[in-house]
């Protein structure tokens, strides 16, 4: 049963678009929401996150939108460029009583930007 | 450099074999984790280790045996691997009631 799921499993956007990933969620004890990037034999890579108490998060060309009430976000890059070509990874994290954390990953989008 | 050093970046073994990961971190964060990558699915968290302390084995095969010695350092220890087991192994490490997770650039494990 898949905690974060992103239904997209890939997208293709022409440059200077905007790109929109969707992610949802189904646990409410998730408080902080974060999108990662990964390049193919990497790590994922951070790139924004948002805390259950806002609804909107900017970071230059990456916005992150949450819907609480729908168990919803999504991340929206503008404008696109051949470099945000990449898996795009949603996560939740729920804070443990004892002081930890966990991160729960969504399945991936693929992201082509096409010059 | 993302702070996270995941050493060896590619490991082959057969299933007799028995080998380790390591992890490394230099950021000062209190948590750190394994996580898996297999082809076409999603990363799926193995153990979670907070202060030292394992709070989280997400059901993972005794095969796989994790070492925390301090909270910089993070080992997968592997011995009698299958070829299922074969996929990308990632290690993170985050503030224990902080923010985001940092990756290291994983190990690729082949099992034959």
């Amino acid at each position: 049963d898949q905690q974060v799921k992103q239904n997209s499993p890939s997208l293709s956007v022409q440059e200077g678009r905007i790109s929109i990933l969707n992610c949802d969620y189904t646990n409410s004890m998730f408080d902080y929401f974060l999108w990662y990037k990964k390049y193919p034999a990497e790590g994922p890579t951070f790139l924004i996150s948002i805390s259950s108490i806002k609804d909107k998060n900017e970071d230059g060309r990456f916005t992150v939108f949450l819907n609480k009430s729908a168990k919803h976000l999504s991340l929206h890059i503008v404008p696109s460029q051949p470099g945000d070509s990449a898996v795009y990874f949603c996560a939740a994290s729920a804070l443990w009583t004892d002081g930890g954390q966990n991160f729960v990953f969504g399945p991936g989008t693929r992201l082509s930007v096409l010059p | 450099e993302t702070g996270v050093t995941q050493t060896p970046r590619h490991l082959v073994m057969g299933m007799t074999n028995k080998k380790s990961l390591k992890c490394e971190q230099h950021l000062g964060h209190n948590a750190m984790y394994w996580y898996k990558q297999s082809a076409k699915k999603p990363l799926e968290l193995m153990f979670v280790y907070n202060f030292k302390e394992q709070t989280e084995n997400n059901s993972v095969p005794s095969r796989f045996s994790p070492e925390c010695p301090n909270s910089s350092h993070l080992f997968l220890h592997l011995h009698t691997l299958q070829p299922e087991d074969s996929a990308l192994y990632l290690c993170a490490s985050s503030q224990a009631r902080g923010t985001e997770a940092f990756f290291g650039q994983g190990t690729r494990l082949t099992v034959v």
